[in-house]
């Protein structure tokens, strides 16, 4: 039992473009939501991450939208760029030892 | 700073055989954590350690052991290698304060026959 949905499994745009990867959770204790990024053949590395006591963060071009009452988080990319072409998982947590993965969002941004 | 590395980068394995996967962090951290990533599950969690001499079970611990052989540390073995074992292996490691970003490692693609 996946304790957090991603969708869509994968995603194509064109540069420029505004990609939107979704998340929903079941577990109101987690109380810490990141976003990690992961290129082929490296490891995921964090990418940013909120709480949820704010509904918005953004970081450059990458913003979290997340709403506490739907249960939900997305990532949106402004400006997609075609080494933005990764792997995309969101996670949830609630401490340090029990963070919750999705199962990955494949994005190819066509030149 | 090497941040965390993982020893080998690939293995094949036949079934029954048994190895030990290597995980080592030179940024102080106090918690450790083996992953396994495969295709449509994202990435879940086998065993961790939140200090040195302690390690606790997490999602998927079943055929997996490990040990924390110092704060620098984390090794995963496989006692006796199944197929269903066949992933992509992860290391990763934690501070003991902050908002619990992990730091993970390059991977181990491992195979078993």
């Amino acid at each position: 039992q996946q304790q957090v949905k991603q969708s869509p499994q994968s995603l194509i745009v064109q540069k420029g473009g505004i990609p939107i990867i979704n998340c929903a959770y079941e577990n109101t204790a987690f109380d810490y939501f990141p976003w990690y990024q992961q290129f082929p053949g490296k490891g995921p590395a964090l990418l940013i991450a909120i709480r949820p006591d704010v509904s918005e963060k953004k970081e450059g071009r990458f913003t979290i939208s997340f709403n506490k009452s739907a249960k939900q988080f997305s990532l949106h990319i402004m400006d997609s760029q075609p080494g933005d072409s990764a792997t995309y998982f969101c996670a949830a947590s609630r401490d340090n030892n029990d963070m919750r993965f999705g199962a990955g969002t494949r994005l190819t941004v066509k030149p | 700073n090497a941040g965390v590395t993982q020893t080998p980068k690939f293995q094949v394995l036949k079934t029954g055989q048994s190895m030990t996967l290597q995980c080592a962090q030179d940024m102080n951290h106090n918690s450790m954590y083996w992953y396994r990533q495969d295709p449509g599950m994202g990435l879940r969690l086998i065993y961790y350690s939140a200090s040195e001499g302690t390690t606790d079970k997490g999602e998927v611990p079943n055929g997996y052991n490990v040990s924390r052989l110092n704060k620098r540390e984390f090794s995963l073995r496989l006692e006796s290698a199944a197929p269903s074992q066949t992933s992509v292996y992860f290391c990763a490691s934690t501070p003991l304060r902050g908002p619990y970003e992990q730091y993970f490692g390059p991977g181990t693609r491992l195979t078993v026959t």
